[in-house]
């Protein structure tokens, strides 16, 4: 049974650009919540996706945004790139709609911008 | 609005020691607590929760107890191991004003078991 994929596994792009960074949940997981973890941080919470609908957002801006597929799969997409935005970038899956339930974490993306 | 402290680190210990890593929160209302773990390139791992006042988690040897009287969440091993080095994430989520589904971390305390 696979858990929590990612990818791609690290990502460098310039000031200005977009990324888009994709996620997997763990089979039988419908619920997919986005994190930032800046270096030497703990996680912060970006975003949470159920029934292909963002359900919860944390404080980031509008230029953080998110898809989730019909298959529960996921993308978070930032424009606009600023140096800042470097980070390792998490998702985590779990079951039902993400309450009480234990979040499953992939690996995350690092990203770096230049 | 809900936050987390835990104390910074890192920590070195030789293998056996005891091992306690301080934890506590702000949040209105009856949060659920939880210790994650991060070992090098991998991502967070759940350790142990608990999920109302007085219930204690345990793991692995690890064990935390959810203090409301102190608002804490300290976890404790009585013997580590070198397995054990890793970044150490607690986190809490809902309570009065917060969401069952956002889990709010701490800035984690890496730990290094010395053979």
């Amino acid at each position: 049974d696979a858990g929590v994929t990612q990818s791609p596994t690290h990502l460098i792009k310039t000031r200005g650009q977009q990324v888009t960074l994709r996620c997997s949940p763990k089979s039988g997981h419908d619920t997919v919540s986005w994190y930032q973890q800046a270096l030497g941080q703990g996680p912060q919470f970006i975003f949470q996706y159920y029934e292909e609908e963002e359900r919860q957002r944390g404080n980031f801006p509008d230029r953080f945004s998110g898809h989730q597929f019909p298959n529960y799969s996921s993308e978070l997409n930032v424009n606009a790139l600023l140096l800042g935005d470097s980070a390792l970038y998490l998702c985590a899956s779990s079951g039902g709609q993400g309450t009480y339930n234990e979040q499953f974490f992939g690996p995350g993306t690092r990203l770096t911008v230049l | 609005g809900n936050s987390v402290t835990q104390m910074e680190g890192p920590v070195t210990l030789s293998e056996e020691a005891f091992l306690t890593i301080n934890c506590t929160y702000t949040a209105t209302g009856y949060p659920s607590l939880f210790w994650y773990v991060q070992y090098p390139g991998e991502g967070l791992q759940l350790l142990l929760k608990a999920t109302k006042a007085d219930d204690k988690g345990s793991n692995k040897g690890f064990e935390a107890t959810y203090r409301k009287e102190t608002t804490s969440f300290h976890l404790e091993k009585g013997s580590v191991q070198v397995s054990d080095s890793a970044v150490y994430f607690c986190a809490l989520s809902g309570g009065y004003g917060g969401s069952q589904g956002n889990l709010i971390f701490g800035k984690g305390t890496k730990l290094s078991v010395k053979p």
